[in-house]
């Protein structure tokens, strides 16, 4: 059974770094095809990719906001890590991480499996 | 950017039939998938790419598409089909992973 966890601060002030982590069970980070993705949702708002990283390393990063993120993961730990420089209020919502299946260079993958999903409020 | 387009809502009454759209230029070249989301829970993956049904999922779920539009096609529609749809696909390089802006379906 594959699960997915997210795990990170509930509250960080203004410009601080967000630190999130996923934890995997039921998979490898190594499985060919596959990887982990960060994706968001503010309240009351739509969903918002922000980063995935694949069995080879490969990495992703949403143009919006690639110079803020850093994604990356410890196979051996079965973890994926992002971090988010110089938050502000518009970055609070619900963080999820999910498992990113189909990975082909140039074709969309999807998501078959989600995490919880964890908030997080930026405020002073 | 790229952008995938869908209508913010829509409203249908139990049995009829919902047809969600979703606009994109890369489409004709991108496979879409849809996924489901009821308050507070996470999406589930309801389609692939574009017309495929995953393990577990309902036939009164299936999709079309035609040209830079694909859509989902809930058929029969019953109350526990309320919930915010969105599609998600790449654009033409597949360097992005881009969500629509979703839609919220109302069971009247």
């Amino acid at each position: 059974q594959v699960t997915l966890k997210e795990s990170g601060p509930v509250l960080v002030k203004p410009t601080e770094t967000l630190t999130l982590t996923c934890s995997v069970s039921g998979f490898s980070l190594d499985t060919p095809r596959k990887g982990v993705s960060w994706i968001r949702q503010p309240p009351g708002k739509a969903l918002e990719w922000l980063a995935h990283i694949v069995s080879n390393d490969a990495k992703s990063y949403s143009a919006s906001l690639k110079s803020r993120l850093t994604i990356s993961k410890d196979t051996s730990k079965s973890q994926v890590v992002l971090t988010m420089t110089n938050v502000g209020p518009v970055d609070t919502g619900t963080y999820y991480c999910a498992r990113l299946v189909d990975y082909v260079w140039g074709a969309a993958p999807y998501f078959d499996s989600w995490g919880q999903g964890t908030l997080v409020t930026v405020s002073s | 950017s790229y952008e995938l387009t869908q209508p913010p809502s829509m409203s249908v009454s139990p049995g009829q039939t919902a047809r969600i759209t979703c606009s994109g230029d890369a489409l004709p070249k991108q496979y879409v998938y849809w996924y489901q989301q009821k308050p507070g829970q996470a999406p589930i993956v309801v389609l692939i790419k574009d017309t495929e049904r995953p393990s577990g999922i309902p036939e009164r779920f299936s999709g079309s598409t035609s040209g830079t539009i694909v859509t989902l096609n809930i058929g029969g529609v019953q109350a526990e089909d309320e919930a915010d749809y969105y599609c998600q696909s790449t654009d033409n390089s597949g360097s992005f992973v881009v969500f629509g802006g979703g839609t919220k379906l109302t069971v009247l």
